[in-house]
């Protein structure tokens, strides 16, 4: 069973900081990895996607990705009360359609 | 106004009903999917059609059932042999040769 394991928090970080959500999956051929934000209520909304090994950057966000180790994080950098959601990670299995998601980081940006 | 659209917002279902969750989309994506969410957990999928006429179950089809004769619909039924249907629904989209995965806003399905 391919997995995607996180740590479900709650993550607290004070206003201001650099807050860093991590995840692992197991399927090693996996090629596709992504971010999403999900307030209480609502739905998954996108927010990064990263494809190669190394950093990509997009506003206060960036995205790591470690393929040898698994390894993909998401760094939110100047953490507002506004970023406090569920952070889910999800993962495009290889050779098909389907993304496997994580259970997702709770954060909470405390004002 | 281009997007996913789910109806309704909220649905209650009695026991040994059907009921049909409608997940329209205007954007032209090819594959379409249907997730569970319960509380404190991931999505798991149910159901995905990567064209007309063709889909594919998930890894909880089981009591679920559905429907891809139109591109932009890709209507979900639970049915009465779902004994625990309680729970967020989400449908989403791809584009193909796109990687991206876009969600509608979502149907919390509940028990009478």
């Amino acid at each position: 069973q391919k997995e995607v394991e996180q740590n479900s928090g709650p993550l607290s970080v004070p206003e201001g900081a650099i807050a860093s959500l991590n995840c692992t999956y197991s399927d090693r051929v996996s090629q596709s990895f992504f971010w999403y934000r999900q307030y209480s209520g609502k739905s998954p909304e996108l927010i990064m996607s990263i494809y190669s090994n190394g950093d990509k950057e997009d506003g206060r966000f960036t995205a790591q990705l470690n393929k040898a180790s698994q390894y993909v994080s998401l760094l939110i950098r100047d953490s507002q009360p506004s970023d406090s959601a569920t952070y889910l990670c999800a993962v495009k299995a290889s050779g098909t359609y389907k993304y496997i998601f994580g259970t997702g980081t709770r954060l909470k940006v405390l004002a | 106004d281009g997007g996913i659209t789910q109806s309704p917002k909220y649905l209650f279902r009695k026991e040994g009903q059907n009921v049909t969750l409608s997940c329209e989309q205007n954007l032209n994506h090819d594959a379409m999917y249907w997730y569970r969410q319960d509380p404190g957990q991931g999505l798991r999928l149910i159901y995905y059609s990567q064209i007309v006429n063709d889909f594919q179950k998930g890894d909880i089809a089981e009591g679920y059932s559905v429907s891809r004769e139109k591109k932009e619909s890709f209507p979900l039924t639970v049915t009465s042999a779902q004994k625990n249907p309680t729970a967020f629904y989400l449908c989403a989209t791809q584009d193909r040769g796109h990687e991206k995965l876009f969600f509608g806003s979502g149907t919390q399905l509940s028990v009478l």
